[in-house]
């Protein structure tokens, strides 16, 4: 158990709709990050938060958008959804944003039909 | 940019032989490599990491990677082989400092065989 916890852990939806994806970082850590996990993509980072603002962005769509709150849980939110965004989307956290080591929960599995 | 590329979809071996997992890495700045194993229905967990120092490190379940510079790989290894060992192996990279983007390797299924 790495302590960074995600719900739901599985999420069946329509194309068109809007979902959101939370996670809960280690206690103590600052940063959290968002990944997808595709059979055509492979493991793709999507962005960075840190103690509340965006740090990095990577291959996210304009749909996709994120935020950390104050109590520093992020959430995750597709919107539009696509038949393509069927996923498995990783949160990891670590100390700080320059820490080298993230932690990942267990996932949530999106599934749009 | 960095990039990582892991040689083999899929690794079979038989239950006491050597494991060899490829992962060669392209990056413009010293790099932080790591290696996570991801068992079925489950998120990633770390099996090491090299940052700086000794090039040869150990990690969690009788693993290790050697960081080869010159070679520009981060090969895992393990002497003896497990059931518990077959599971998805990604290979990653990072800067050294900065934002800590992780750059996966598309990953390698190992499968042991009694």
């Amino acid at each position: 158990d790495s302590g960074v916890t995600q719900t739901p852990k599985h999420l069946i939806t329509a194309t068109g709709q809007r979902v959101t994806l939370r996670c809960s970082p280690r206690s103590g850590d600052l940063s959290v990050y968002w990944y997808q996990q595709s059979l055509d993509q492979g493991l793709q980072f999507l962005i960075q938060y840190y103690n509340g603002e965006e740090r990095a962005k990577g291959n996210i769509l304009e749909r996709f958008s994120a935020q950390q709150f104050p109590d520093l849980h992020s959430e995750l939110n597709l919107s539009s959804l696509e038949l393509g965004d069927s996923a498995l989307y990783f949160c990891a956290s670590s100390v700080d944003e320059g820490s080298n080591e993230q932690f990942f929960g267990p996932g949530t599995r999106l599934t749009v039909l | 940019a960095q990039s990582v590329t892991q040689l083999g979809s899929h690794v079979s071996v038989s239950e006491g032989a050597l494991v060899l997992l490829r992962c060669n890495y392209s990056s413009s700045v010293p790099p932080y490599l790591f290696w996570y194993v991801q068992y079925p229905n489950q998120g990633l967990q770390l099996l090491l990491k090299y940052t700086t120092g000794a090039t040869l490190v150990k990690g969690i379940n009788g693993f290790e990677a050697e960081f080869k510079k010159s070679e520009t790989s981060f090969h895992l290894t393990k002497p003896s082989a497990h059931m518990s060992d077959a599971a998805e192996y990604f290979c990653a990279v990072t800067s050294l400092r900065g934002f800590q983007k992780l750059v996966f390797g598309t990953g390698t299924r190992l499968l042991v065989s009694p």
